[in-house]
């Protein structure tokens, strides 16, 4: 079946605009995380939802960040007022209930901030 | 969440078995070892996990010893496209967050 599916995959923006990233789960997958992933460096948790509910935000690295899931499906994550910081891959990856080790990873969107 | 080190980086050469060794001492009763394999240009992928003993799929064994405060995660004659980056976590089974450290890069070459 088809896997996780981001878009876009790349995305250039100029420094102080809003950006919004998709991601769309594996169907029946309830559970929804986002990574950022820096290059050389591990994915790093931001956030993840059950259902539409987002249980865990610690990860987001400050109140420019947030993410969605109105219907417990796709899910967005937007990033307000973009710095060049903010440049990375960013991850989504869902899991099926109870299996929260074995999450599968989305391709990715390459943000660039310019 | 328990702290992990693994070896920055290893060289192989095809049809050898890789063992990849990760320490993480401070594990904690309920936690999992998991390993995960990254592509260049692709997201992670699930390899295999455990929580004592010894787990083998169609990909990989993982060796953890008794008191598993560390791991093996061993690769059966591996290939030229095995060349990736391994990443062991450990965390329990209702952690939601993954925390990836550096990983391992594997290169294997003819």
């Amino acid at each position: 079946g088809a896997g996780v599916s981001q878009s876009p995959r790349y995305k250039v923006t100029k420094r102080g605009q809003d950006v919004a990233l998709r991601c769309d789960p594996i169907s029946g997958h309830v559970s929804l995380y986002w990574y950022r992933q820096a290059l050389g460096q591990g994915p790093e948790f931001l956030t993840y939802f059950n259902y539409e509910a987002q249980q865990d935000k610690s990860g987001l690295p400050n109140d420019r960040f947030s993410a969605e899931r109105p219907e417990g499906s796709i899910s967005t994550l937007t990033i307000q007022r973009t710095e060049q910081r903010d440049s990375a891959m960013y991850r989504c990856a869902s899991s099926l209930p109870g299996q929260p080790n074995e999450q599968f990873f989305g391709p990715g969107t390459r943000l660039t901030v310019l | 969440l328990a702290k992990t080190t693994q070896p920055i980086s290893m060289d192989s050469y095809e049809g050898q078995e890789v063992n990849i060794t990760c320490s993480h001492n401070n594990i904690a009763t309920n936690d999992y070892i998991t390993w995960y394999q990254q592509f260049p240009s692709q997201g992670p992928r699930f390899i295999i996990q455990g929580y004592k003993t010894k787990v083998t799929n169609e990909v990989a064994s993982l060796f953890i010893p008794a008191d598993r405060k560390s791991s093996t995660l061993s690769l059966p004659r591996v290939s030229l496209s095995d060349t990736a980056v391994y990443y062991c976590l450990v965390g329990d089974a209702y952690g939601n967050k993954l925390v990836f450290g550096a990983g391992t890069i594997l290169r294997v070459k003819s």
